[in-house]
């Protein structure tokens, strides 16, 4: 059973940029998508973005130009940038893996609570 | 692309039924077989309950299903139980690539 573990700053200052990882372990990163959710306090879901383990990408339009996901296979993670965060961008941020067969989040990390303030 | 629209609550009592709407547009739902549902209860990450509109992941009960009538999906939990009070979200694929949620439902077992 694949699990994933993000890690980061709990803290980060407005406009800096947001950096997260995802570990992924129990499995292997690669023949897989893996994307970034997140939500905000007491509020739903936003999808962010996902990446292919061959470094393709696809971005929520929503927050395109300040997102970016990279992957790194032989250390089995991938990560999220997110530049000029305000205090907007505060909120649990998932990582999980996405099946492109059948579109959806099938394994979901615990989630890491990031907030934006100075 | 907008978020899915979902009511905000939604209550049944013990082995009653309760269906949670999400509603989209000819651009999502409408035009995708792609709706998927999760479940979160408090402090925890999401759980897939239902794929492809109604399909069931590998240890969901049968008590969960899915369906969709044009632009809109439902989700079912059929004989409701005291831990199926959760957070609901619905999402779909939006083509591009892109994928959108709903706002979610909190559904109370009463």
């Amino acid at each position: 059973q694949v699990q994933l573990q993000e890690s980061g700053p709990g803290l980060v200052k407005p406009p800096e940029t947001l950096s997260l990882t995802c570990t992924v372990s129990g499995g292997s990163i690669s023949n897989y998508y893996w994307s970034w959710i997140r939500q905000p306090p007491g509020k739903g879901l936003e999808w962010i973005g996902y990446i292919y383990y061959s470094g393709s990408t696809n971005y929520n339009p929503s927050l395109k130009g300040r997102v970016t996901i990279s992957v790194d296979t032989s250390k089995n993670h991938f990560s999220l940038k997110l530049s000029s965060v305000t205090a907007a961008d505060t909120a649990v941020y998932f990582c999980a893996r996405f099946d492109g067969y059948n579109p959806s989040f099938d394994s979901w990390g615990q989630g890491i609570l990031v907030t934006v303030s100075s | 692309q907008s978020a899915l629209t979902q009511p905000p609550s939604a209550s049944g009592s013990p082995g009653q039924s309760v269906t949670i709407s999400c509603a989209g547009t000819a651009s999502d739902i409408g035009d995708y077989k792609y709706v998927s549902w999760y479940q979160q209860h408090p402090g925890k990450a999401p759980k897939l309950l239902i794929y492809d509109v109604s399909r069931r992941p590998s240890g969901v009960p049968g008590r969960f299903s899915g369906s969709k009538s044009g632009n809109t999906a439902a989700l079912t939990v059929s004989g409701l139980q005291a831990e199926d009070e959760a957070d609901y979200y619905c999402s779909s694929f939006a083509g591009n690539n892109n994928f959108v949620f709903g706002g979610g439902t909190k559904l109370t077992v009463l």
